[in-house]
Order: C-alpha cells, then structure tokens, then sequence
C-alpha cells in the first residue's frame, strides 16, 4: 500500500462542466504526478509537482491544470471537460531516492458525456 | 514511430512455462528503465527495476541491453496469479516525464 487514495473513484459528467479530481498521500512525498490511460495509448503524464506550488506540464497538458496548496493533496482539474478527456486518471508520487520510482494510486474512472 | 514499443500479445502459456516479454526503446539517452504488472482495471504496481547487471527477484529476471536498446522481463514457473499486463517505463537522464509502453497481456493457463 503506497498510501495514495484518489477521490472520486468514478465519476459522470457532461461536456463543459468543471471537474476536480484529487490525489492524497500520507507519506509526505515531494514528487506527485497525474497521468491518463488509455487504450492504445498506455500511460501518459498530464502533470507533475516537486513540490508545493511547484508543478510543470507533462506530455498532454493541454485542457488540464493543477494545484498543490499542501505537500499531502494535489489536485487535477480540467477546466471545461470534453469527451476526449474521458479516460482513467491516476495519480502516482515517487518514494525512495529516485524520482524514477513511482507507486500509483487506484485510479479515477471519469467519463464525459 | 512510438519511443517504447511492446508487443501487445496477449501471450498464452501454460502453468509452469517460462515466457519472456521484449520492451525496446528509441532514445539512446534513455537511463533508468522499470517494469511494472498492471492487473484487469487495476493500477499499475511497480514490479522491478532494470539494471545494466541484471536485476532478479524470485522467478523474474530483468535485463537491459544498451547495444540493442530493449530490455527484457523472463517469468519462470509461470502461475495463473501472473496474468496480468507487464508495462514498461524508460526515463531519459535529465527528464521528468516518462514514457509507458503500452502493456504486454499474459495469460496462465491451467
């Protein structure tokens, strides 16, 4: 158990409504990262943070924006949903010495209608 | 041409085989590379790192080959608790963003 919960675990939402999701760990890790799956794709990093208030964009940014107030939240945020975002969130933070280390949540099923 | 690339499968093998899965990858500045184990609508787990000597953990081995640029898992004495998705993941020196394959499906038969 990596200490990583995701909320809301599933969730249904219409195009252009705002939708948050968060990720919480109670490790106190500095690195956290959201990614998306999905098939044909595989993982795909969206955003990461080192830090509070430090994040910077990943290979899809675009339509998602970030937040991290406190080391143990950081928050995924799309703006304005479309259906094109309907895909399996999760969030991942890196424990150990290496940042290349990561354990995963369980993950937020998000589909836009 | 994708940068990491898997072979989808799925692989089908009986209880007891020994299977091997090939991940190869395109940027030669690529440093720390990682297998995970992603089970049916469940999130990836970090299965082990690759190291250029070899890693081994029980029945798994790992192997990175640099000359080739792929790296390898091998599980011997397969159980049916294998089946899953086998991802990998190659990082490049000085880069936060990692790049996924997209899985290789094994499945243990009886």
């Amino acid at each position: 158990d990596a200490g990583i919960t995701q909320s809301p675990r599933h969730k249904v939402t219409e195009t252009g409504t705002p939708v948050t999701l968060r990720c919480h760990q109670t490790e106190n890790h500095r690195y956290m990262y959201w990614y998306r799956q999905d098939p044909g794709h595989g993982l795909r990093l969206i955003h990461y943070s080192y830090g509070v208030k430090d994040t910077d964009k990943g290979e899809v940014s675009d339509g998602y924006s970030v937040s991290r107030s406190k080391t143990e939240d950081f928050l995924l945020t799309l703006e304005s949903a479309t259906s094109s975002q309907t895909s399996v969130y999760f969030c991942a933070i890196s424990r150990g010495h290496l940042v290349e280390t990561q354990y995963f949540g369980p993950g937020t099923r998000l589909l836009v209608l | 041409r994708k940068e990491v690339e898997q072979d989808p499968g799925p692989f089908n093998v009986p209880e007891g085989a020994t299977v091997a899965f090939n991940c190869t990858y395109s940027n030669s500045a690529s440093q720390s590379f990682f297998w995970y184990r992603q089970d049916c609508r469940k999130e990836p787990k970090l299965l082990m790192s690759v190291y250029s000597s070899g890693n081994e953990d029980g029945r798994f081995t790992a192997q990175l080959n640099r000359a080739s640029q792929y790296i390898s898992l091998l599980i011997r004495d397969s159980k049916l608790s294998d089946s899953a998705t086998y991802l990998c993941v190659v990082w490049s020196g000085g880069s936060y963003i990692p790049t996924f394959g997209r899985g290789t499906s094994l499945i243990v038969h009886p």
